[in-house]
């Protein structure tokens, strides 16, 4: 059973950091591209970052309204993603979902974690 | 970037409806479009893949279509766990885009 474990969200002040993680199980972590997907209090969602999987390299691509403060990251060996989240601003506010892409290339996002809340405040 | 805008934004319906969401693209996706369902306080869940494709374990009640600039995603006879947010998201390029999202009310 495929599972997505996400952690690391809580209360930070604007231009702080924060780190999240997504730990994964019951599939084959290394071969398939994972995402974060976030969506703020009442709004749709937004994805934020990918990274594809062994076989390409682990490529990273970002969303404009994060692009230079976050950063992704996989752990391979630990089955684990990451998002390092730097210079946080009220707007990064947001449940930040960490996803897997579907078997198919490219797919959708066939599972999901449950979520880990970022509170960007003073 | 490639915007997605689905349309209606609100939807009322009763069980039984037969009821049509339809999302659009600013420039061609081929068939690289996904559908979700989310409840409150729930993650997404993955509905139907390359506009039409049904992902494993959803009810056939669900279908898509469409190629290009222009999809829908239909449920043929409403049930009361169909009531939800659906999502549209293109995966044809990066940065992913979601619509904006489509609210399945009870009528």
């Amino acid at each position: 059973e495929v599972q997505l474990l996400e952690s690391g969200g809580g209360l930070v002040q604007p231009g702080g950091s924060l780190r999240l993680s997504c730990a994964a199980s019951g599939f084959t972590f290394s071969i398939y591209a994972m995402s974060w997907v976030r969506q703020a209090p009442g709004k749709g969602l937004e994805w934020v970052s990918a990274i594809s999987g062994i076989a390409t390299g682990g490529t990273t691509y970002y969303a404009d309204s994060v692009k230079g403060r976050f950063a992704i990251s996989r752990d391979n060996s630990k089955h684990t993603l990451y998002l390092q989240m730097n210079s946080l601003r009220a707007e990064d506010t947001a449940v930040y979902y960490c996803a897997k892409r579907g078997s198919g290339s490219p797919s959708g996002f066939d599972f999901w974690g449950q979520g880990t809340v970022v509170i960007v405040s003073s | 970037d490639i915007q997605m805008t689905q349309s209606p934004s609100t939807l009322s319906a009763s069980v039984g409806d037969r009821v049509t969401i339809t999302c659009r693209a600013s420039q061609s996706i081929s068939s690289w479009l996904a559908w979700y369902q989310q409840k409150p306080g729930k993650a997404p869940k993955f509905l139907i893949y390359k506009a039409s494709s049904l992902e494993s374990g959803v009810p056939s009640r669900f279908s898509g279509s469409g190629s290009e600039t222009e999809f829908t995603l239909t449920i043929s006879s409403l049930q009361a766990d169909d009531f939800a947010t659906y999502y549209c998201q293109q995966y044809h390029s990066f940065p992913y885009t979601f619509g904006q999202g489509t609210k399945l009310e009870i009528k």
